[in-house]
């Protein structure tokens, strides 16, 4: 089934902790996305990347990490450098723009990870 | 920079009753603006999507305008059912970058 998979669904991490959400896509999409929830809110946009080897800061960068070695993969390090982490981790792809008329720019999404501070 | 509102913020129906979601955007320049649906503790899925060149997009149920000037969609759900309760966000992408800037979203309850 092609699509978006986040791992793990629901992760704890310690004070003081790096943490590392993994992202995996094979929907063939250059471009990925990192977005961040917190109860009852909108997504704010953390890091996006439209190509490999690229990537850029979006709203709320401060104390979260990216690196896109593979087209496939985006994953984000939540550092020990931000200071509210606890929230719901949403990854997304699509096409970064049409390059022939048949190709969308539909963005789809995994099924989000649920970060916790203990 | 771009603002995404969406009021209400809830919504409660009866079942059978037509649904009427609406989405306010700030920048015209917009590339499309997208629909999703999220279940609790879950991702999004994508409902319908508005390039910015058409005025509608329809699937099913769902039907979704887009007013580019007056910078507002709607999403119109016919004939809700009880499984329809969800929230709903929209997000319009840029013209360029690609971003996705999201509204609050619209949380329904359609009940039996």
């Amino acid at each position: 089934d092609g699509g978006i998979t986040q791992s793990p669904k629901y992760l704890f991490r310690k004070e003081g902790q790096n943490v590392t959400l993994s992202c995996e896509q094979n929907l063939n999409h250059d471009a990925m996305y990192w977005y961040r929830q917190d109860p009852g809110q909108g997504l704010r946009l953390i890091y996006y990347s439209q190509i490999v080897n690229d990537f850029q800061k979006g709203d709320i960068a401060e104390g979260y990490s990216v690196s896109r070695e593979k087209k496939e993969s985006f994953p984000l390090t939540v550092t020990s450098a931000q200071k509210n982490p606890t929230a719901f981790y949403l990854c997304a792809s699509s096409h970064p723009e049409v390059r022939q008329l048949a190709m969308n720019t539909e963005a789809f999404f995994g099924q989000g990870t649920r970060l916790t501070v203990v | 920079k771009q603002e995404v509102t969406q009021i209400p913020a809830a919504l409660s129906v009866p079942e059978g009753e037509n649904l009427v979601l609406n989405c306010s955007f700030t920048d015209s320049a917009i590339y499309n603006l997208q629909w999703f649906r999220q279940d609790p503790g879950k991702g999004l899925t994508s409902l319908l999507l508005i390039q910015s060149s058409q005025r509608e997009q329809t699937s099913g149920r769902l039907n979704a305008s887009l007013d580019k000037s007056s910078g507002r969609s709607t999403l119109y759900i016919a004939a809700s059912q009880p499984g329809d309760s969800a929230t709903y966000l929209c997000a319009a992408m840029k013209a360029a970058g690609n971003k996705l800037t999201f509204g609050g979203g619209t949380r329904v309850l359609v009940k039996p």
